[in-house]
């Protein structure tokens, strides 16, 4: 089944503790996305990657890292997570034309205390 | 500064008539845009697309319309089910060679049976 698979589903996790959220997807996609889903602003872009090793940021790439060493993992990575990344946080990915449209992820629900 | 506009956060429908979902844009350089349907617990997945160089797309119940001279596009869901009872985000993508696909910020159709 084509699917872009994001662990965990859930996180509680204490400021300043680094945390990865991990992404992958098995349909051989060029492009993938990271978003972040908060009330009210919709889902806005934090960093992407259009190829293995080529990363690029966002609209809100502030406190977030993301490596693509593979084609098919695509891991979000918080050093020093803070009160304002709680969100809910989705992974995309793409052939590189967007006509084709996105396949998102579940999504991680992301709670710093 | 919001590029894609939904200003009606939510919207009640009876079972069986039609379900409008207005989104308005900013950014006359959009070429492609796209309807992603979202139940909780889910990532968003991908409903229709329209091209800019068309003004209508139709698939089965759905019809999205656009309106490039008002920078305005819907869509229309006849006859609206209770399973269509989600969270809808039109998206637009941008211009250039990024793929990137900017939201707006959802409406929530609830179809009442």
């Amino acid at each position: 089944e084509a699917q872009v698979t994001q662990n965990p589903r859930y996180l509680i996790t204490v400021t300043g503790k680094k945390l990865t959220v991990t992404c992958s997807q098995n349909m051989n996609h060029e492009y993938m996305s990271w978003y972040r889903q908060d009330p009210g602003l919709g889902l806005r872009q934090i960093y992407y990657s259009m190829n293995v090793e080529v990363t690029d940021k966002g609209d809100v790439p502030e406190g977030y890292k993301v490596s693509r060493k593979e084609k098919r993992n695509f891991p979000l990575i918080l050093e020093s997570p803070s009160p304002n990344q709680t969100s809910l946080y989705f992974c995309a990915s793409s052939p590189n034309r967007v006509t084709f449209g996105y396949t998102f992820g579940s999504g991680t629900r992301l709670t710093v205390v | 500064d919001q590029q894609v506009k939904q200003n009606s956060p939510s919207l009640s429908v009876q079972e069986g008539r039609i379900s409008i979902l207005n989104c308005d844009y900013t950014n006359s350089m959009f070429d492609y845009f796209l309807w992603y349907k979202k139940y909780p617990a889910e990532g968003p997945t991908f409903l229709i697309s329209i091209s800019s160089i068309k003004d209508k797309n139709e698939d089965g119940r759905f019809t999205v319309f656009l309106n490039k001279s008002a920078k305005h596009l819907s869509l229309h869901i006849v006859p609206s089910q209770p399973g269509d009872s989600a969270v809808y985000f039109c998206a637009a993508s941008g211009s250039g060679a990024t793929n990137k696909l900017i939201f707006g910020t959802g409406t929530l159709l609830a179809v009442q049976p």
